[in-house]
């Protein structure tokens, strides 16, 4: 019944370690977004792909980049982690712009 | 550029006790409104949402809010809360106009006390 999942659940990775967080989804959506949530504050939109097209936010560091291979997987990469890249990330996926955006239950990544 | 303003960080309730969560926006153009909840470690749900039509937005859980244009306001209320309510409050709006994103508040943590 998952609809938008998120691998893995919890992730750890070094300072400066590359690292990758991967969202599918099986509602053959075609947006797709990522959101970075730092602890106890309210979700903040990195990026979002409609089907192939990448949209960046203006604010984004350049740290953080992301691939859509095909229509069910978005992956986030952070190139250089850094101590402050510590949070909760979310994908979401909506039909389209005026729709409902459905999200996975997160990725905590803890950078040491 | 639009805004959401949640004046509550916290808000501690009975259990079976009334509820209302604040959630004030700015915008100068028009936007849709949403409500999300979030559990401990996991992702965000949506509770409600309003888009048009009747400004009473029905939600899942016994959750509703309504739109009020002239306040620029959309408050999220219960009538009898129950334990399983305790959770993080998100209001969010998005423009009408075309494009997707959602900006939000930044939270309102429900604790529901027996």
């Amino acid at each position: 019944d998952a609809m938008v999942i998120q691998n893995p659940r919890y992730q750890v990775t070094q300072f400066g370690k590359p690292v990758t967080l991967s969202c599918s989804q099986t509602l053959n959506h075609n947006v797709m977004y990522w959101y970075q949530q730092k602890s106890s504050q309210a979700p903040k939109l990195l990026f979002h792909y409609y089907d192939k097209d990448f949209n960046n936010e203006a604010d984004t560091p350049d740290n953080f980049q992301s691939r859509r291979p095909n229509t069910s997987f978005c992956f986030l990469d952070i190139r250089s982690p850094g101590l402050g890249d510590a949070a909760m990330y979310l994908c979401a996926t909506s039909r389209d712009y005026r729709d409902e955006q459905y999200f996975g239950p997160g990725t905590r990544l803890t950078v040491t | 550029a639009q805004s959401v303003t949640q004046l509550d960080s916290q808000v501690p309730v009975f259990e079976e006790a009334p509820v209302e969560l604040r959630c004030n926006y700015s915008s100068s153009v028009s936007v849709y409104l949403f409500w999300y909840v979030q559990y401990p470690n996991q992702g965000l749900q949506l509770l409600l949402k309003y888009l048009s039509g009747s400004t009473l937005v029905k939600g899942i859980n016994g959750f509703e809010a309504e739109f009020n244009k002239s306040q620029t306001s959309f408050h999220l209320r219960k009538p009898s809360v129950h334990i399983s309510d305790t959770a993080e409050y998100f209001c969010a709006v998005s423009l009408t106009g075309g494009g997707n994103k959602l900006t939000f508040g930044t939270g309102t943590q429900l604790k529901v006390e027996l």
